[in-house]
């Protein structure tokens, strides 16, 4: 696509339910992001998957958070019994290669868990 | 681990002056990309301009232009003839050269420009 396309763009759920997120990459961006940004924070790193290799899972936060990325495009961040700390802005970016120019980013999904 | 730092929360500016926004980092690498993105209330972070290590050159684009002092490892950014679609959030970013490729973002600054 021409951009990055995240979907839902905001989600109110209820505490202890598990949520999906979906991103759509720019078509032919092999490197995709998953990164948080809470309230007034700056954003914190989630996931990163970088072609057909295994992706870098050091910033989930806890076991409930998982993502996957199907056949090199569309991924889905999962979070799994949500709790209110959950609640923020998940932004999902894609870049060419390791991202040397930078990221293009998504408009992001603002999730609310009450 | 590399962290950035932008010290100043909040800043102003009025239309059609000039703002300088601060933005420091932590690194032991020689090599490495900076970024400045900014992020207007839609949420979606743009790309205002990018700085590689080993220029020495300040990057420039348009009325935003960066002041890079590696010594100092510090990374501001100028805005020149402010317009009222400036105003947003920003963001500085760093990203190694090589290796981990994990940007790493500053907590942001929110820039207001009044009329």
């Amino acid at each position: 696509g021409a951009g990055v396309s995240q979907s839902p763009s905001n989600k109110v759920t209820e505490k202890g339910k598990d949520v999906e997120l979906r991103c759509d990459p720019i078509s032919g961006h092999t490197a995709l992001y998953w990164y948080r940004q809470s309230l007034g924070q700056g954003l914190e790193f989630l996931i990163y998957f970088q072609g057909n290799s295994a992706p870098d899972k050091s910033g989930l936060p806890s076991d409930r958070f998982s993502a996957e990325r199907t056949g090199g495009s569309v991924s889905t961040l999962t979070i799994q019994r949500t709790q209110q700390e959950d609640s923020a802005v998940y932004l999902c970016a894609s870049s060419l290669h390791g991202g040397y120019d930078g990221y293009t980013f998504g408009s992001g999904t603002r999730l609310t868990v009450v | 681990a590399q962290t950035v730092t932008q010290s100043q929360p909040e800043m102003s500016v009025q239309e059609a002056e000039t703002v300088t926004l601060s933005c420091t980092y932590d690194t032991s690498e020689s090599d490495y990309y900076l970024f400045w993105y900014k992020q207007p209330p839609s949420r979606q972070m743009i790309l205002v301009i990018r700085q590689e290590a080993y220029k020495q050159q300040n990057a420039t684009e348009n009325r935003f232009s960066v002041n890079f002092q590696k010594a100092a490892k510090s990374f501001s950014l100028k805005i020149s003839d402010s317009q009222l679609g400036d105003a947003a959030m920003y963001f500085c970013a760093y990203r190694s050269a090589g290796g981990w490729r994990n940007m790493r973002f500053g907590a942001g600054t929110r820039l207001t420009v009044k009329p």
